[in-house]
């Protein structure tokens, strides 16, 4: 079975700084990976995702992010962050039959003025 | 404005009651889903349901059924409730069964108490 880990649950950034999640997977095949932001009392919206090909990937919001085999992991990037970017972010990974998607425990994004 | 619907949007239950989740959505599409979102644990899938008339397992089934009776409604029932359902549900569709964005609603907070 597949699993997402997201190693920071909490992460404070000053706005216009860069930021990184981390999302690590597991899996045996290639997976399908996706970000999703959470904003406070919201359902879930997706960000970007990877099915194949080029492992740099071009999202909403001016978000990206890239897969790295070797690493199993797709860590979700943007070079300045804005105050409406404070949210909860989840990576999740898609296999096998259906739509069936596992999510890891999400990174909450604190932004400072 | 297209989308899911849940509801209610919050409730407190007492132990061993009935409980029925409503969800609609306006958008035909085949697939639907409900998941549980718990602190540190992400999004977890209880059921889904690649179609109308079908429907299966996630991850966390135990306690709560399903049906889906035709395309737009996906009712989420706990038959007893227990403290341990205290959460927030999910209600989510794609347009089919395979790998693809998922659209949430807003989510229903359930307290059992």
């Amino acid at each position: 079975a597949q699993s997402v880990t997201q190693p920071d649950i909490h992460i404070t950034v000053s706005e216009g700084a860069s930021l990184e999640l981390r999302c690590n997977y597991s899996y045996g095949a290639t997976p399908y990976l996706f970000w999703y932001v959470q904003s406070p009392g919201q359902g879930l919206q997706l960000l970007l995702k990877y099915f194949s090909g080029d492992t740099l990937v071009q999202g909403i919001k001016g978000f990206e992010a890239e897969f790295k085999r070797s690493q199993s992991s797709f860590n979700l990037r943007k070079p300045s962050v804005h105050w409406s970017d404070a949210a909860e972010y989840f990576c999740a990974v898609g296999a096998g039959a259906g739509n069936m998607l596992t999510f890891g425990g999400g990174t909450r994004l604190m932004v400072k003025p | 404005i297209a989308g899911i619907t849940q509801a209610p949007t919050s409730q407190i239950l007492a132990a061993g009651r009935r409980m029925t989740l409503r969800c609609t959505q306006d958008m035909r599409h085949n697939a639907m889903y409900w998941y549980r979102q718990d602190l540190g644990l992400g999004l977890r899938l209880i059921h889904y349901s690649n179609t109308a008339g079908t429907t299966g397992k996630g991850e966390v089934p135990d306690g709560y059924s399903v049906s889906r009776a035709n395309t737009d409604d996906f009712p989420l029932t706990l038959a007893s409730a227990v403290p341990s359902q205290t959460s927030v549900y999910f209600c989510a569709s794609s347009r089919d069964g395979s790998i693809g964005e998922l659209f949430f609603g807003e989510g229903s907070r359930l307290t059992v108490l």
